[in-house]
């Protein structure tokens, strides 16, 4: 069965600094995986995907995933942090059993300190 | 234009109502679904449909009916409403949903989400 796991239910960086928010995966066939945000009481929002190709995928406001299967990881990471950057962060992967449903790992709160 | 509109946004409800959650999608897009965010803001799927008909039910319980009177639209309704059901309510729309028993690679398209507090 699939699953994802976040590790470190929230993070925090200071503005500038390097973000990093860790994906594991577990998948019983090729993934598709994906990350979206949550800002404040609002809906969630495609940051990118992976589903075949290039393993380092770039996405929008500066983010960048890499699938590494022998790690059974999709990080996220993003060079500089932005104050407009705090929100929740969710992984997922794509179920194949029942195609079309998204199972997402617990979320990541990133806090970005001035 | 909201690519996937939900109304209401607020609904404050006392236990045992029966409400209802609308959700239109102006993407031409085939599948809907519903997903649940619970207060830890874990996300699940509770239903999705393509093209009007029920493809998954992720065991949710009978008191909650989704209606799909066309593909644009999917909306929930919830009977006698208990302090568990309070949680954020997504709809959310995709392409179509893919190969079955293959992995989607379609992006999937969330609403902003209708906040419902039982009490």
């Amino acid at each position: 069965a699939q699953s994802v796991t976040q590790l470190g239910s929230h993070v925090s960086v200071s503005e500038g600094a390097l973000v990093l928010l860790r994906c594991n995966y577990s998948s019983s066939v090729p993934p598709y995986l994906f990350w979206y945000v949550q800002y404040p009481n609002q809906g969630l929002q495609l940051l990118l995907k992976y589903t075949t190709g290039a393993t380092l995928v770039k996405g929008i406001n500066g983010f960048e995933a890499e699938f590494k299967k022998s790690e059974t990881s999709f990080h996220l990471t993003k060079p500089s942090a932005h104050m407009s950057d705090a929100a929740e962060y969710f992984c997922a992967v794509s179920d194949p059993i029942n195609t079309g449903k998204l199972i997402f790992g617990q979320g990541t709160t990133l806090q970005v300190k001035p | 234009d909201t690519a996937v509109s939900q109304t209401p946004k607020y609904l404050v409800t006392q236990m045992g109502n029966d409400k209802s959650i609308k959700c239109e999608q102006n993407l031409g897009h085939d599948t809907m679904y519903w997903y649940k965010q619970d207060s830890k803001k874990f996300l699940k799927i509770m239903f999705s449909y393509n093209n009007k008909e029920l493809i998954i039910n992720e065991t949710v319980p009978n008191r909650f009916s989704p209606k799909s009177p066309d593909k644009a639209h999917l909306n929930l309704h919830i009977n006698s409403l208990e302090l568990g059901d309070s949680a954020v309510y997504f709809c959310a729309s995709s392409q179509d949903y893919g190969t079955w028993g293959l992995p989607s690679g379609n992006t999937i398209y969330f609403g902003e989400g209708s906040w419902l507090t039982v009490v």
